[in-house]
C-alpha cells in the first residue's frame, strides 16, 4: 500500500536556527512528491514539488527539499527559520491523480 | 495565478438544513477535488472530478452531493448533516492530476 510517513509530530526550533522536517514514502515506483504548509484555519499552500531531474528542489519562502531514492526520503529544509514559519507541514505523494498525505509535522518557533 | 476561491469561509447549519459550498478556479485546471479535514489531521479525499465528470467518490455518505457545473466551478451540496461532519472543507484543483492547489477552505459547524 502507498504511504507517507512523517516521523515527527511536533518540532520546536529557535528563530534563526536551521530546520529539517523528515518525510519517507512507500510507493511502487518513484511518486511525485510535495510539501505543503498550513497555517491555523487556512488552506494548504504548496511549498515545492519534485517530479524528476535535479534531486535538490527549491521552493517558496526559502524552503528546499532533497529527494533521496536510496532512502525513500524527501526531507524539507530551511537554513534560518522565522517566527512566521510556525505552522503545520504536510508531505504528500502522488502516483497520478490523488495525493497521499503524511500525518503532518507541527513546527513551533521559539524566540 | 494559483488561486482557488472558496465560499463561504464559515458556515453554521442545523441538521435539517440544506446548504452548498462553492469553489472556483480560473487556472484552466481540468481536475477538481473536495477534501474534508478534521483538526490536527491531514485532509481526507472525498471526491474527484476530471473533465467535469465524477471520477472518484471515496465512499462518502449521500448527505454530501458534489456537482461540477463547468470546468471552473465545483459545488458541494449538504443536506441532513450530522455534528460529526463539522470540519474544514477544502477544494483543490490541478492541471494534470499532479500538483494540487488548495483554496482557503470553508469552516463548517453542524449544530
Amino acid at each position: 500500500a502507498q504511504s507517507v510517513t512523517q516521523p515527527d509530530i511536533h518540532i520546536t526550533v529557535s528563530e534563526g536556527a536551521s530546520l529539517e522536517l523528515r518525510c519517507n514514502y512507500s510507493y511502487g515506483a518513484t511518486p511525485y512528491l510535495f510539501w505543503y504548509v498550513q497555517s491555523p484555519g487556512q488552506g494548504l499552500q504548496l511549498l515545492l514539488k519534485y517530479f524528476s531531474g535535479d534531486t535538490l528542489v527549491q521552493g517558496i519562502k526559502g524552503f528546499e527539499a532533497e529527494f533521496k531514492r536510496s532512502q525513500s526520503s524527501f526531507n524539507l529544509r530551511k537554513p534560518s527559520v522565522h517566527w512566521s514559519d510556525a505552522a503545520e507541514y504536510f508531505c504528500a505523494a502522488s502516483g497520478y491523480s490523488t495525493l497521499t498525505f503524511g500525518k503532518g509535522t507541527m513546527l513551533l518557533v521559539s524566540p | 495565478d494559483t488561486e482557488v476561491t472558496q465560499t463561504p469561509k464559515h458556515l453554521v447549519m442545523g441538521m435539517t438544513n440544506k446548504k452548498s459550498l462553492k469553489c472556483e478556479q480560473h487556472m484552466g485546471h481540468r481536475a477538481m477535488y473536495w477534501y474534508k479535514q478534521k483538526a490536527k489531521k491531514p485532509p481526507e479525499l472525498m471526491f474527484v472530478y476530471s473533465y467535469e465528470k465524477l471520477s472518484i467518490n471515496e465512499s462518502v455518505p449521500s448527505r454530501f452531493s458534489p456537482e461540477c457545473p463547468n470546468s471552473s466551478l465545483l459545488n458541494l451540496h449538504l443536506h441532513a448533516l450530522q455534528p460529526e461532519d463539522s470540519a474544514l472543507y477544502l477544494c483543490a484543483s490541478s492541471r494534470e492530476g499532479r500538483d494540487q492547489y488548495f483554496g482557503a477552505g470553508t469552516r463548517l459547524s453542524v449544530l
